[in-house]
């Protein structure tokens, strides 16, 4: 099956700096979210983003599909933003396969 | 709007037993996906429902099995449990139309088995 990594696996912040986190993938997709998973355990969806790129607030993703992988960026970083942040994909059918995630601390 | 609701929030069972986790869907949403999630891993999908009938299973055993009831509730049913099924347990519900795209996920179940 599809495999997904994630890079880095943790992240230091200090308040304010800028982070970009990475998810590579082995097959083509029709399908890439990036999700940030809270400390109560709920995974919220942040992007939608097969291809192409997207901002909402402080955050922005960018999915460069035919080079298989996807940037998150978190820009003023804020301690909120602490989790573990997840990239997932799907090919076919109606699952999705998640990366090993990238655990964010982000200190004041 | 009532988002997902999975009960309980918190299971201890002892090696060899049977556990039910339960989901309850967004409203709107006719399909439920499961996913287990270990500790310091991604989630892994197990199965999906949709007109209370399984519609995709990932790579679990048959101990692994599920149900959907007509208002589009879900059960996740594991028998003779073992320690590696220790694990947080995800509902994720949508709409068929939407495929993935739409998922909303619950907070979980976390299951310890001792």
């Amino acid at each position: 099956g599809i495999q997904v990594e994630q890079s880095p696996p943790d992240l230091i912040l200090q308040e304010g700096a800028n982070s970009t986190l990475r998810c590579n993938f082995s097959d083509s997709v029709n399908n890439l979210q990036w999700f940030h998973q809270n400390p109560w355990g709920q995974l919220i969806n942040l992007f939608y983003i097969p291809s192409g790129t997207k901002q909402n607030g402080r955050l922005s993703a960018t999915t460069v599909a035919t080079e298989r992988y996807s940037l998150l960026y978190i820009s003023s970083s804020q301690t909120t933003d602490s989790g573990v942040y997840f990239c997932a994909v799907g090919n076919a059918g109606n699952m999705l396969t998640f990366g090993g995630g990238t655990r964010l601390m982000v200190k004041p | 709007d009532a988002g997902v609701t999975q009960s309980p929030t918190h299971l201890i069972k002892t090696r060899g037993q049977q556990v039910t986790l339960r989901c309850s869907p967004k409203s709107g949403h006719d399909t439920v996906s499961w996913y287990q999630q270990a500790l310091g891993q991604g989630p892994q999908f197990i199965f999906q429902y949709y007109e209370e009938e399984e519609r995709q299973r990932g790579n679990f055993p048959d101990r692994f099995s599920g149900h959907q009831f007509p208002n589009y509730s879900s059960e996740l049913n594991v028998n003779a449990l073992l320690l590696g099924d220790s694990a947080l347990y995800l509902c994720a519900s949508s709409f068929s139309g939407q495929g993935t795209y739409g998922y909303t996920f619950g907070s979980g179940t976390r299951l310890t088995v001792v």
